[in-house]
């Protein structure tokens, strides 16, 4: 089976502009993640959505960033106006249930530079 | 933040069982013990899961103490490919986030 698909897996744009990350989950999974790492904070979570409904999004930094998942298969990550200091590797993640809870598996991430 | 402690760093000959200690002594009774490694500049990957019982897959093996307060994860027969960072995690699972720490960077030495 396929994994978790991000694109694109590099970006580098310049500071201002609209930025649009991809993630299709692996099909069947009906939660999917959103984290962000960089070396000063590590990996930590933006957003989740379960049944493509957006559940906790205490994590996305302001309101520059938002997330959409129009159907089970497919989720944006936006980021309007980037700056520099978003410059992180971006990571897609979908859960199933596995003996009793739940287990996420992570797509390859997007590298995004802010110039 | 991260409810559990692990090392910073670990060495472990190739072939020889890697034991990776967590200590994670505020753990709930209805919380799972999660072990994801990452290796460099990829996704972070799903090990084992366990609640209270020992668990052991196709990847590694995860020793729970009989009070919950600490685990240990043990890669067999250690290659070079398993050099990674590994996150010991505790979570309820279901839709509750899991929170990654700094981790063990595991080095495996030829």
């Amino acid at each position: 089976d396929a994994g978790v698909i991000q694109s694109p897996r590099h970006e580098v744009t310049e500071m201002g502009q609209e930025v649009t990350l991809r993630c299709k989950p692996i099909s069947g999974h009906n939660s999917l993640f959103w984290y962000r790492q960089t070396m000063m904070r590590g990996l930590e979570l933006l957003i989740y959505f379960n049944n493509n409904v957006p559940i906790d999004d205490s994590g996305m930094p302001e309101d520059r960033f938002s997330a959409k998942m129009p159907n089970a298969s497919f989720s944006t990550l936006k980021i309007q106006p980037s700056e520099p200091r978003d410059s992180a590797v971006y990571f897609c993640a979908s859960s199933t249930r596995d003996r009793g809870t739940d287990t996420q598996y992570f797509g390859p991430g997007t590298r995004l530079t802010v110039l | 933040d991260a409810k559990t402690t692990q090392p910073t760093s670990m060495d472990c000959a190739e072939g020889r069982a890697a034991n990776l200690p967590c200590n994670h002594s505020t753990i709930s009774g209805n919380e799972y013990v999660y072990w994801y490694r990452q290796i460099h500049s990829q996704g972070p990957q799903y090990i084992i899961h366990g609640l209270k019982n020992n668990e052991t897959n196709e990847m590694a093996s995860l020793i729970i103490t009989e009070d919950r307060k600490s685990s240990t994860l043990i890669l067999p027969h250690a290659t070079l490919r398993d050099t990674a960072v590994y996150y010991c995690i505790v979570s309820k699972g279901g839709s509750e986030k899991l929170v990654f720490g700094k981790g063990t960077k595991l080095t495996v030495n030829p």
